[in-house]
């Protein structure tokens, strides 16, 4: 009930094309969904983040949708660049717990 | 505004030392938080602190390993006679604790922890 799944494990697009990550969650507890960058050898980095009373949050290239009632959620990266190419990973935390749950990560590798 | 420090980056330690991992959060913040990543895996929580208060350390082995986050200075994790298992990347998180921005934890560099 804790784990947050996370697919797909890596993933290849074209420079300028979408990025789908989807993660998925049991706990109907969880009240706080954030999405974070890690670069090798860097600590991961905030990107953006939602909780559950709407169902898509935008900021720049990066937009997290959210389906309550699927208990999913999924980040989407538009026009993709190669910059983006690193590590993604979602996470979730509830109320009474600050600690986040970690998905396993997304390998991204967005090709020139 | 310095964000999350840890020190050492990279810390070798032979088994049956004992390895310390310093943690200064972002100014403003009280709440730190470790975590451990394995190599090719996602973020594990280990412990929740507040100054002088350990709120949650559900995620900590209950033998060798412990956190202090004293009322001056950094946040400490201590993991004593190290074995090889313990070899990670340790993370620290701090977030501001207020209401509405309680949930934003901002992540420090790390401290790759290799035991031989």
């Amino acid at each position: 009930q804790q784990q947050v799944k996370q697919s797909p494990q890596s993933l290849i697009v074209q420079k300028g094309g979408i990025s789908i990550i989807n993660c998925a969650y049991e706990n109907t507890a969880f009240d706080y969904f954030p999405w974070y960058q890690q670069f090798p050898g860097k600590g991961p980095a905030l990107l953006i983040a939602i909780r559950p009373d709407v169902s898509e949050k935008k900021e720049g290239r990066f937009t997290i949708s959210f389906n309550k009632s699927a208990k999913q959620f999924s980040l989407h990266i538009m026009d993709s660049q190669p910059g983006d190419s690193a590590t993604y990973f979602c996470a979730a935390s509830m109320d009474s717990s600050y600690k986040l749950i970690f998905g396993s990560g997304t390998r991204l590798l967005v090709r020139p | 505004n310095a964000g999350v420090m840890q020190n050492p980056r990279h810390l070798v330690r032979r088994r049956g030392q004992e390895a310390r991992l310093r943690c200064s959060p972002m100014k403003g913040h009280s709440h730190v938080y470790w975590y451990r990543q394995l190599p090719e895996e996602g973020l594990k929580f280990m412990v929740y602190l507040q100054k002088e208060n350990i709120i949650d350390e559900s995620g900590m082995p209950k033998e060798r390993f412990s956190a202090e986050f004293p009322k001056e200075g950094p946040s400490i994790l201590r993991i004593q006679q190290v074995v090889r298992g313990d070899s990670a990347a340790y993370f620290c998180a701090s977030s501001p604790g207020t209401s509405g921005s309680r949930y934003e934890q901002y992540f420090g560099p790390g401290t790759r922890l290799t035991v031989t």
